[in-house]
């Protein structure tokens, strides 16, 4: 199975300051059709996960524009640019090419 | 708008049997792979199942292969998980997921296998 590999597990943010979590595969991400199968999802504390990136660095559609996603092959970054109360929770990296497709183990985000 | 709202979720004994059922609306259902995701307690996210638009193809997680069986019904946009000999450690809240990708979930049916 392809490893996810998150960094850091947890993270204390400042309001209004940058934030930013690191995703590394075991293999490389990008697929035959040139696409790069990465995405990110958010999930906040009691609620389902919600994707925000996908295909690397594509933001789902009412994804506000302070999260951006970047990177290609087996590394590849999740960055907020000014953190927001609602925010916080836990953030998934997982790979879309292969089966079974996995996550990373998560990284908690709070706020300071 | 997507929806998929799941049931069927409870309290099984080790070895029992239950059926999760998936209800999707607001895209074309035969269009799209689905599948079923679980997180258990305080844990991360793990794939458990996906089956192909046409329902002709699925793929299973090691964990649960051989006792976990999903099909769709293009029909009625639904789609369901049947598991079979369940463990301990198959407690967890299970999500109806669309598509490959994750591309919306549902809220969740918590599973729980206890003596």
């Amino acid at each position: 199975d392809v490893v996810m590999t998150q960094s850091p597990l947890s993270l204390s943010v400042t309001l209004g300051q940058p934030a930013s979590i690191s995703c590394r595969s075991s293999q490389s991400l990008v697929y035959s059709d040139g696409n790069t199968y990465l995405n990110w999802f958010h999930q906040r504390p009691g609620q389902s996960p919600r994707r925000l990136i996908y295909k690397a660095s594509n933001r789902d559609s009412g994804v506000p524009d302070r999260f951006s996603g970047s990177g290609s092959g087996t590394d590849f970054t999740l960055k907020i640019s000014t953190v927001e109360a609602e925010d916080v929770g836990v953030y998934y990296c997982m790979q879309g090419i292969h089966w079974p497709r996995t996550f990373g183990q998560g990284t908690k985000v709070e706020i300071k | 708008e997507v929806h998929l709202l799941e049931s069927g979720g409870g309290f099984v004994q080790p070895g029992g049997s239950l059926r999760l059922s998936c209800a999707a609306s607001g895209f074309t259902f035969s269009s799209y792979a689905m599948g079923w995701v679980r997180q258990a307690p305080g844990k991360g996210l793990e794939w458990v199942s996906i089956i192909i638009n046409s329902g002709g193809t699925t793929y299973y997680a090691d964990s649960v292969k051989g006792r976990f069986t999903i099909s769709r019904d293009n029909s009625k946009n639904t789609m369901s998980l049947q598991m079979n000999g369940l463990r301990v450690d198959d407690t967890a809240v299970y999500y109806c997921v669309q598509n490959w990708n994750g591309d919306n979930w549902g809220q969740g049916t918590l599973v729980t296998v206890s003596s």
